[in-house]
């Protein structure tokens, strides 16, 4: 089973807008990371948040993490029509594997 | 500019062949990840090697199996395949750090087709 899910499934917004995706999962995690995915193309990592962070920037991307939800928030503010992709949150667990388990991805398209 | 690279780009196979997918990758990452990517599934892990010689299972790893002969690759091979093996494949690399997952750096992916 996936370890995390994001929400919503689909997203559509004006650009210039903001954007939020969520993120749940289910177990202890060393640290949650944001890809993005253009169509056709390979994922592109975004950024990545530790487990003992609460919230991250990265340019217009901003990252919050709460561990206690067990939940994460991607936020893309100031939206452009180049942010249409798919975006994919990917949790490190604990206990020394070195892998990633990847949600099954929210599709943002911006409208111009 | 170091860089991954996975080939070929597409792939059309016929149902029982062997196929080989390359992954090449002049990070020197000693992490390498095999992914198929299928709609409603997301991204689930094939098979990872953590350096040479060494190679492990992944959620979804019947019908595949990996080998790692040195640093820069990670070839995949479908023993047999089958329509269900149709998907596209990624492969991705990243550095070893104790105690921590770092960022994975990902391949173009390379798109299956079993008929």
């Amino acid at each position: 089973s996936q370890q995390g899910e994001e929400d919503p499934q689909a997203l559509s917004i004006q650009e210039g807008e903001n954007a939020t995706m969520n993120c749940s999962y289910k177990t202890s995690i060393n640290n949650l990371q944001w890809y993005r995915q253009n169509s056709g193309r390979g994922l592109v990592h975004l950024i990545l948040i530790r487990s003992n962070e609460r919230e991250k920037h990265s340019g217009r991307l901003r990252v919050t993490l709460d561990t206690s939800k067990k939940s994460s928030s991607l936020l893309i503010t100031a939206s452009r029509a180049a942010d249409t992709a798919s975006y994919f949150c990917a949790t490190g667990l604990r206990g020394g594997a070195q892998k990633l388990v990847f949600g099954q991805g929210t599709r943002l398209t911006i409208n111009p | 500019d170091a860089e991954i690279t996975q080939s070929p780009r597409h792939k059309i196979t016929e149902t029982g062949r062997q196929v080989t997918l390359a992954c090449h990758q002049t990070w020197n990452h000693n992490n390498m990840f095999w992914y198929r990517q299928d709609l409603g599934h997301g991204l689930r892990l094939i098979h990872y090697s953590y350096g040479v010689q060494d190679t492990n299972k992944g959620e979804v790893s019947d019908g595949y199996s990996v080998s790692r002969s040195n640093t820069e690759d990670l070839p995949l091979t479908l023993e047999s395949a089958a329509s269900s093996q149709t998907s596209v494949y990624f492969c991705a690399s990243s550095e070893s750090f104790s105690g921590s997952v770092s960022s994975y750096t990902f391949g173009s992916g390379t798109r299956l087709t079993v008929v």
